[in-house]
């Protein structure tokens, strides 16, 4: 079995300033963990992936993720937001034939 | 390289009619997912297909249907509507799709057909 909790629903933060969204998971056997934004009325874009390779992982737009498998956790960060960043996110554990997303987190980003 | 299509972008129906949605995935891909999203349940799986067959399965009653064809593109169908199934559905498609054990498995999404019951 495995789960996805994104730790916040709703994310605010001023432009240019650090950006860090969470994310928890369980899985029974090594995942693949991704992100995914999901800009108002599009489909989903992936930003980053982490498949057993480095800890670290750089996505697009600036954005990155660290695997910290001792707290099962997946948290998105980027060193400054822009307005164009304000979307939705969500954080997905893939294994064993099967996808599970988080409920997403909602970012807004003031000017 | 054009990315996964879905038609039609737009759709309202009323409670007892049925309905079809296409995808056609990226050129090579062989794996197409389905996705419900609504806001009170976010996203759910529904099926996913490789090379014709339903591979994995989410917790979605029979009305809901889907198939895939010798091209790789896929059709979902929904029976019997009714008022919750109004949502967002998205499509993603895949090389290998979901895979195994430890396998990545990098969903391209389209950008969903906005389905509205009366």
């Amino acid at each position: 079995a495995q789960s996805v909790t994104q730790l916040d629903s709703h994310v605010s933060v001023s432009e240019g300033t650090p950006v860090l969204l969470r994310c928890n998971y369980s899985s029974s056997y090594s995942p693949s963990l991704f992100w995914y934004v999901q800009h108002p009325n599009k489909g989903l874009q992936l930003l980053l992936k982490y498949t057993s390779a480095a800890t670290l992982v750089k996505g697009i737009n600036g954005f990155e993720a660290e695997f910290k498998k001792s707290e099962t956790s997946f948290h998105l960060t980027k060193p400054s937001a822009h307005m164009s960043d304000a979307a939705e996110y969500f954080c997905v554990v893939s294994n064993a034939g099967k996808s599970t997303f988080g409920d997403g987190t909602t970012l807004t980003v003031k000017p | 390289k054009a990315g996964v299509t879905q038609t039609p972008r737009y759709l309202i129906k009323t409670r007892g009619q049925q309905v079809t949605l296409s995808c056609s995935p990226i050129s090579g891909h062989r794996s197409v997912s389905w996705y419900q999203q609504t806001p009170g349940q976010g996203l759910q799986f529904l099926f996913e297909y490789f090379s014709e067959t339903q591979r994995n399965k989410g917790n979605f009653p029979g009305r809901f249907s889907g198939r895939q064809f010798s091209n790789s593109r896929s059709e979902m169908n929904v029976s019997t509507l009714e008022l919750g199934d109004s949502a967002l559905y998205l499509c993603a498609s895949s090389l290998s799709g979901q895979g195994g054990y430890g396998a990545y498995n990098e969903q391209f999404f389209g950008p969903g057909t906005r389905l509205t019951v009366l």
